[in-house]
This record gives C-alpha cells, sequence and structure tokens, in this order.
C-alpha cells in the first residue's frame, strides 16, 4: 500500500529566509507528486506536481519541488518565504494506474514570522 | 479559482437530522471525490465516482452515502447525523490527462 510521510508538523521561518517542508513516499512504480496549500476555512489550492521529466519542478508563487527517486522524497522549497506563505500544506501522492485517487500526507503547518 | 462548488460552507445541525452536502462542478469533469478532514488536518477519501451512476466507497470508512446522476453534481448524505460527523467535507473532481484534483471550499459540519 502507499503512503506518504510529512516529518514535521509545523515548520517556523522567518520572513526571507528560505523554507523546505519535506515529504517522502512509499509507492511502487512511477508516481505522480503533488502539493496541495490550504488557507483557514477554504479547499485545497494546487501549487504543483511532478509527473516525469525534470526533477526540479516550479509552481505557483514561487514555490518549487525536487523529485528525488533514489531518496523517495519531494521536498516543498522556496528561496524566500513571505508571511503571506503561512498555511497549511499537504504533500499528496497517485500511484500509477491507480486511477488518479491521492493519497495525503498528514500535512504541515507553515509558520512565516515577520 | 477552480470552478467547483460546495453548499453549504458552514451547518449546524441536531442529531439525527438528514442532511445532504451539495458538490456541483462546471468543468465536465468525469472523476469525483469526497474527502474527510478531521480536526487533526488529516485527509481521508470516503467516496469517489468515475462518471455517472458510478459510486465507490473510499479508504475511509464512512456512515454517508453518495449519488452520481449527472457529470456536474455529487451530492453527499448522511441519514441520520452524530456527533462522530462533525468535520469539514471537501469535493474534487479531475478530468482526462495527468492533470490535478481540483477542490471545492469545503463544508464545515458541525453536530450537535
Amino acid at each position: 500500500a502507499q503512503s506518504v510521510a510529512q516529518p514535521e508538523d509545523q515548520v517556523n521561518v522567518a520572513e526571507g529566509n528560505p523554507l523546505t517542508v519535506k515529504c517522502t513516499y512509499s509507492v511502487s512504480g512511477n508516481p505522480y507528486l503533488f502539493w496541495y496549500v490550504q488557507y483557514p476555512n477554504r479547499g485545497l489550492q494546487f501549487l504543483l506536481k511532478y509527473i516525469t521529466g525534470d526533477n526540479l519542478v516550479k509552481g505557483s508563487y514561487g514555490f518549487e519541488a525536487e523529485f528525488n527517486k533514489s531518496q523517495t522524497s519531494f521536498h516543498l522549497k522556496k528561496p524566500s518565504a513571505l508571511v503571506s506563505d503561512s498555511a497549511l500544506y499537504f504533500c499528496a501522492v497517485e500511484p500509477s494506474g491507480s486511477a488518479r485517487q491521492l493519497t495525503f500526507g498528514s500535512g504541515t503547518q507553515l509558520t512565516v514570522l515577520p | 479559482e477552480a470552478d467547483i462548488y460546495q453548499t453549504p460552507r458552514y451547518l449546524v445541525i441536531g442529531t439525527g437530522k438528514k442532511i445532504t452536502l451539495e458538490c456541483s462542478q462546471t468543468m465536465g469533469h468525469d472523476k469525483m471525490y469526497w474527502y474527510q478532514q478531521d480536526p487533526g488536518m488529516e485527509l481521508h477519501l470516503i467516496h469517489y465516482s468515475y462518471g455517472v451512476n458510478s459510486t465507490e466507497k473510499g479508504d475511509l470508512s464512512s456512515e454517508s452515502t453518495v449519488s452520481r446522476i449527472r457529470t456536474e453534481h455529487f451530492p453527499l448524505t448522511l441519514e441520520s447525523a452524530r456527533p462522530s460527523h462533525t468535520s469539514q467535507y471537501l469535493c474534487a473532481s479531475i478530468g482526462q490527462g495527468a492533470g490535478e484534483q481540483y477542490f471545492g471550499p469545503g463544508t464545515r459540519l458541525t453536530v450537535t
């Protein structure tokens, strides 16, 4: 069975500093990988995805993520954090041949301090 | 913003009541999903549909039921609400190809 781990429940970073939100996965085959963000009392918003090709994926709002097959990781990064980036971030995996079902990580609350 | 809508956004209801949470999308997506998001914020798939007249249960056991009579509409029904059903319910859809799921704004349900 597939699984996604976000080892940090909470990440705090100062505004202007780089941020990293970690994600590792366990799934057979070549999965699709996604990052979503959730603001309070809102649904999930898509940030970026890895399907195939270049291991570095760029997404919305200056975020990027690096797919590392050997480490089965897909960490989310941003060079310079903004206070408005404070939100709940979810990593998700869609196993190949899963008929488009996502398995989500437990979420990481990012707080950017002014 | 994706064209996927959920109503109501917030609902407070007494135990034993029957409720229906609405989800509609205008993108013509064939696949639709319902997730339950617990207070710990984890997301669990409770129902999905791959098209009209197709519904399946997800990973998390749920006492709710769903229907898919029209492509754009995927309502979720609780026949008898209980406090344990208090949660946020998120609807999502996806089209063809290697795209991402689009999520609605969610319904926050409180059962007293």
